[in-house]
């Protein structure tokens, strides 16, 4: 079955550290979300993609990097930089704009 | 103010009720997401809607365009029906195809 995989889904990382969460898709969406949820807030847009080779900052882009060298890989780096970057992290990916969204799992990454 | 505003954020039902979650969203928008978030985390997105109403077993969406205005309802409710539900809209300015999030409903359903 085609879908979204993330990994892993808990990471604990020490202060300072960068550390990389896997997104990768076998739907042929040619657009990849990352987002971020914290308690009590809606998703918010990290980085995205709509095409290979090429992204664009989202609302929260600052202390996150990305890169998109293939289609169905969308890797977000959060780096040391990222104040507070405890929180739960999810990947989307849609094919266009009629067409529904499909989320990973997540992954919650804790910084200690 | 947030683009999309939900209520209410917290609902308790007894198993069989009837539920609705409500979402109000301030910007012109070519489809809104229900989606639906289980305790691990992971996103399940329920319906996608630009005009009108959509079923899929006991879960009912309607939208008001002129209103700004979308319903989710389910009928029959049951415990495993328990989730956070969260609207999501796509505004009509931008090609990004990026959603607006709401913060979410947290839906519990007791036996």
């Amino acid at each position: 079955d085609g879908g979204i995989t993330q990994s892993p889904k808990y990471l604990f990382r020490k202060e300072g550290q960068n550390v990389t969460l896997s997104c990768e898709q076998n739907l042929n969406h040619d657009a990849m979300y990352w987002y971020r949820q914290d308690p009590g807030q809606g998703l918010r847009l990290i980085y995205y993609s709509q095409i290979v080779n090429d992204f664009q900052k989202g609302d929260i882009a600052e202390g996150y990097s990305v890169s998109r060298e293939k289609k169905e890989s969308f890797p977000l780096t959060v780096t040391s930089a990222q104040k507070n970057p405890t929180a739960f992290y999810l990947c989307a990916s849609t094919t266009g704009q009629n067409y529904g969204y499909t989320f990973g799992s997540g992954t919650r990454l804790t910084v200690v | 103010k947030n683009e999309v505003e939900q209520s209410p954020q917290n609902l308790t039902a007894q198993e069989g009720e009837f539920i609705t979650i409500n979402c109000s969203y301030s910007v012109g928008i070519s489809a809104l997401h229900w989606l639906q978030q289980h305790p691990g985390g992971g996103i399940v997105s329920l319906f996608m809607l630009s005009s009108g109403k959509k079923k899929h077993g006991r879960l009912i969406a309607t939208i008001n365009i002129q209103e700004k205005h979308s319903s989710l309802h389910i009928t029959a409710s049951h415990p495993r029906d328990s989730a956070v539900y969260i609207c999501a809209v796509r505004s009509r300015e931008v090609s990004n195809y990026k959603l607006t999030f709401g913060k979410g409903t947290l839906l519990t359903v007791n036996p």
